[in-house]
């Protein structure tokens, strides 16, 4: 699975669009990125993931560049209970050797002011 | 539909007492892993199982051992406590080539 690159900590306004970027230079032609966070401690929480076109669900949306080696995950409109740790993921599903297992870096930690 | 349940949610062990951390979920999903996480850190891969009766190591795989009896259950055993094992622990579990979902974790102290 390829590494990723997130940055250590970033600051968001509440109200305002949150953007998480995420470098995957070595990734592949058939990995996916995931995104997870992890709210205060808890278990981590599924958020999106994509393969080479930009997706969008009721959380947040997703835009991988066209080369795959970067991606940014956009919280529309973000509020104080989006403060949490995001993780950035690359990984092959479709692999008959696919073993469900992820494998995480250290995440961005978003804070969300008032 | 409970989803993927960790038990106990909290635990304080003496160092070289074993113990064993359950995890069930009811979603009759393949694969199951147990975690890691210490202070200030992200989620290490202990162990993984691909379907009953399958497992293999993860990152961190020393101290631990799993087994995978039936679709539903991915017990994770301490041999036995050191101090280094205190950390918290989630589980997960997904469907083939879907985004995994995670327990609430138990809490472990080694003293």
């Amino acid at each position: 699975d390829a590494k990723t690159t997130q940055p250590t900590s970033m600051d968001c306004a509440e109200g305002r669009a949150a953007n998480l970027p995420c470098n995957h230079s070595t990734i592949s032609g058939n990995e996916y990125v995931y995104w997870y966070r992890q709210i205060h401690s808890q278990g981590p929480q599924y958020i999106i993931h994509g393969l080479k076109n930009n997706e969008t669900n009721e959380m947040a949306s997703l835009i991988i560049t066209e080369d795959r080696k970067s991606s940014t995950l956009i919280l529309p409109h973000a509020t104080l209970r989006d403060t949490a740790v995001y993780y950035c993921i690359v990984r092959v599903p479709n692999r008959s050797s696919n073993t469900g297992k992820l494998i995480f870096g250290q995440g961005t930690t978003l804070q969300v002011k008032p | 539909n409970a989803g993927v349940t960790q038990t106990p949610k909290f635990q304080v062990l003496k160092t070289g007492q074993s113990m064993t951390l359950q995890c069930a979920q009811d979603m009759n999903h393949e694969y199951m892993s147990w975690y890691r996480q210490d202070p200030g850190m992200g989620l290490r891969l202990i162990h993984y199982s691909v379907g009953a009766g399958i497992t293999d190591q993860g990152e961190v795989p020393n101290g631990y051992n799993v087994s995978r009896s039936t679709t539903e259950d991915f017990p994770l055993r301490l041999l036995s406590a050191a101090p280094s094992q205190t950390s918290v622990y989630f589980c997960a579990s997904s469907p083939r080539q879907k985004a995994a979902f995670f327990g609430q974790g138990t809490r472990l102290t080694v003293v």
